[in-house]
């Protein structure tokens, strides 16, 4: 069964200083990976997402990823962190190989609550 | 372009009263799905509809039934509810195509809803 995990509740940062969320997920074959970000009383937004190729991947609001295979992790980073990057982060993973009926439904991790402060 | 639109965006009830949500999408997405968001617990996946005409239960689908009524709107009715039905509840929709899963899924701002 396919699985993720965000391993911080929070993660507290200084404005200016780079940020890593950090993931890891377990799926039977190949992940399709996806970040979204939530912010109060809003629904989920898009980052940006790993399908295949490149482990760096590039997103919304100067927010990237890196895939690690063998770690089986999808961190999320930003070089800069901004006070107005507070919000709440989910990782959702799909397996590539079942994306039929009920296996294709994309798992979220709990979340990890980004705290930017000035 | 309004995208994913849930309606209402907050209910209070009473135990054993029923509601439905509403939730219509404009992107012409086959896909649609409704989870709930409790503190701590990420989100869950209740039913699902892969396409028209077609529904499946999700991870939490007990207390709950759906309605896919056209490929835009995809309904959450509560028959009767009950306290550890409070929640958020956010209705998603997604481009599918058979064989691919790689398109990210959309969110309404979700309903929130007390029941007491």
């Amino acid at each position: 069964a396919q699985s993720v995990a965000q391993p911080e509740d929070q993660v507290n940062v200084a404005e200016g200083n780079p940020l890593t969320v950090k993931c890891t997920y377990s799926v039977s074959g190949n992940p399709y990976l996806f970040w979204y970000v939530q912010y109060p009383n809003r629904g989920l937004q898009f980052l940006l997402k790993y399908i295949t190729g490149d482990n760096l991947v590039k997103g919304s609001y100067g927010f990237e990823a890196e895939f690690n295979k063998s770690q089986t992790s999808f961190h999320l980073k930003k070089p800069s962190a901004l006070v107005s990057d507070s919000a709440l982060y989910f990782c959702a993973v799909r397996d590539s190989i079942n994306t039929g009926g009920s296996q294709g439904n994309l798992i979220f991790g709990k979340g990890t609550k980004l705290s930017v402060k000035p | 372009n309004a995208g994913v639109t849930q309606t209402p965006k907050f209910q209070v009830l009473k135990t054993g009263q029923s509601m439905t949500l509403q939730c219509a999408q404009d992107m012409n997405h086959n896909s649609m799905y409704w989870y709930r968001q409790d503190p701590g617990m990420g989100l869950r996946l209740i039913y699902y509809s892969a396409s028209e005409g077609t529904t499946d239960k999700g991870e939490v689908p007990n207390g709950y039934n759906v309605s896919r009524l056209n490929k835009r709107e995809f309904s959450l009715r509560l028959e009767s509810a009950a306290p550890s039905q409070t929640s958020v509840y956010f209705c998603a929709s997604q481009e599918e195509h058979r064989g691919y899963g790689n398109q990210p899924q959309h969110f309404g701002d979700g309903t929130r809803l007390s029941i007491l």
